[in-house]
This record gives C-alpha cells, structure tokens and sequence, in this order.
C-alpha cells in the first residue's frame, strides 16, 4: 500500500508570501497525485489533480507540479483565505495534511 | 449545480448500525465511480470505499471489510453506505465524494456518525 507523508506539518507564513508544501510517495505513483484545501468545518476542495492540472475554478497562485515520489504545491502569493490545511491524495491514500497558518 | 448531499448521521451505540444515503444531482451518475471518505474528529481524510460506475467494482480499506457495504442506485442518483458492528473508533464525518481523473472532485458536506455509549 501507498503511503503519503507531507512536510511540514505546520507553515507559518504572512500574506503575500509564497508557501511551498511537499508530498511523499512511498513509491512511484507516476503524476496521479492531487492536492486539497480543507477550511474548518468545510469539506475538502480539490485544488490539483494529475500533479499539475489546475480544478475548475482554482486560482492561477496555486501550482503543482512533480512525478514518481516527490510533489511540491506552491501557493504564490498567499491570500487570506488560503490558511487552512492542505492534503495529498493517491489513490486511495491521503497524506496527515500540512497545516498553513498565518505568521 | 454539481451537487452531493448526505444524510443518515447520528448517534448510535458501539455494535450498532447505521446506513448513510448520498444524493446526487446536476450531473450524469452513472458514469462516475463514488466514494466515501471520513474525518474522524481533529484527524486527516481516510478513504473508507468506493464502488465503480456500474456497482461492479467494489472496495474497503482493511478497518471496515466486512462491517461496511457501499451500493448505489443508478435510476435514483443515490449512494449509500451500510455500517453494522459500529466501533467508537468509527465516529467520523463522512463524505460522499465523486471520482474522476483519480481525485475526488465533488464532495458533499458531509454527515456526522458519532458512535458511543
């Protein structure tokens, strides 16, 4: 089975700054690997999937990109509402999240 | 509008059971595989099942075989989830989330299972 470890797992950052988050593959998952935003109290939020393809509807400052084992998403310049903790998902595994709370 | 929307959540005693029904709306059902995926409270996404387009394919993580039963109803747009032998451990929200592209691109809001005695 396939096991997702995310780093960190908590980013403090300011807004307007750039948060990068990384993802693990235990092995290779090729590029089927996609990223979520979840909010409290609110269900997850597809934001990438296939590594790198943007969800409808997501705005261009978030970008993913990576194959085989290793993932990065990138947040260019971070909104307020961006805080919030972010999932890698393959298959039917998903990563503990890494939390991106405001410095 | 793309919708899922759940219901069934409650309280029920451990040893219990309960059955969990998702709504589907704004989009062709029977050509997605569904799924269900929980947060147990203050915890990360855990996939719990999925069931292909047509029902054929079907499949648990290891901690409910044999406890869950995932079906769907195609002419009713509908999901459901049968969970007998409920354990605390299975408090949870659970989601009713729609596949495609490998992602879970729709999500419902959610229903909330609190399993104790």
């Amino acid at each position: 089975d396939i096991v997702l470890t995310q780093s960190p797992a908590t980013l403090s950052l300011s807004p307007g700054e750039r948060a990068t988050l990384s993802c693990w593959a235990s092995h290779s998952v090729s590029t089927y690997l996609a990223w979520y935003q979840q909010k409290p109290g609110q269900a997850p939020r597809l934001l990438i999937y296939g590594a790198s393809n943007r969800a409808t509807g997501i705005p261009a400052r978030f970008s993913g990109r990576g194959s085989g084992t290793a993932f990065t998403l990138t947040i260019s310049s971070l909104e307020p509402e961006d805080f919030a903790v972010y999932y890698c998902q393959q298959s039917w595994a998903f990563g503990q999240g890494t939390k991106v709370e405001m410095k | 509008q793309v919708e899922l929307v759940e219901s069934g959540g409650t309280l029920v005693k451990p040893g219990g059971s309960l059955r969990l029904s998702c709504a589907a709306s704004g989009f062709s059902f029977s050509d997605y595989y569904m799924s269900w995926v929980r947060q147990a409270p203050g915890k990360g996404l855990e996939w719990v099942s999925y069931i292909g387009s047509s029902g054929d394919s079907i499949y648990y993580t290891d901690s409910v075989k044999g406890r869950f039963t995932i079906s769907r109803d195609n002419a009713r747009n509908s999901l459901d989830l049968q969970m007998s032998s409920l354990r605390v451990e299975d408090t949870a929200v659970y989601y009713c989330a729609r596949l495609s592209f490998e992602a879970f691109d729709i999500w419902g809001q959610g229903t909330m299972v609190i399993v104790s005695s």
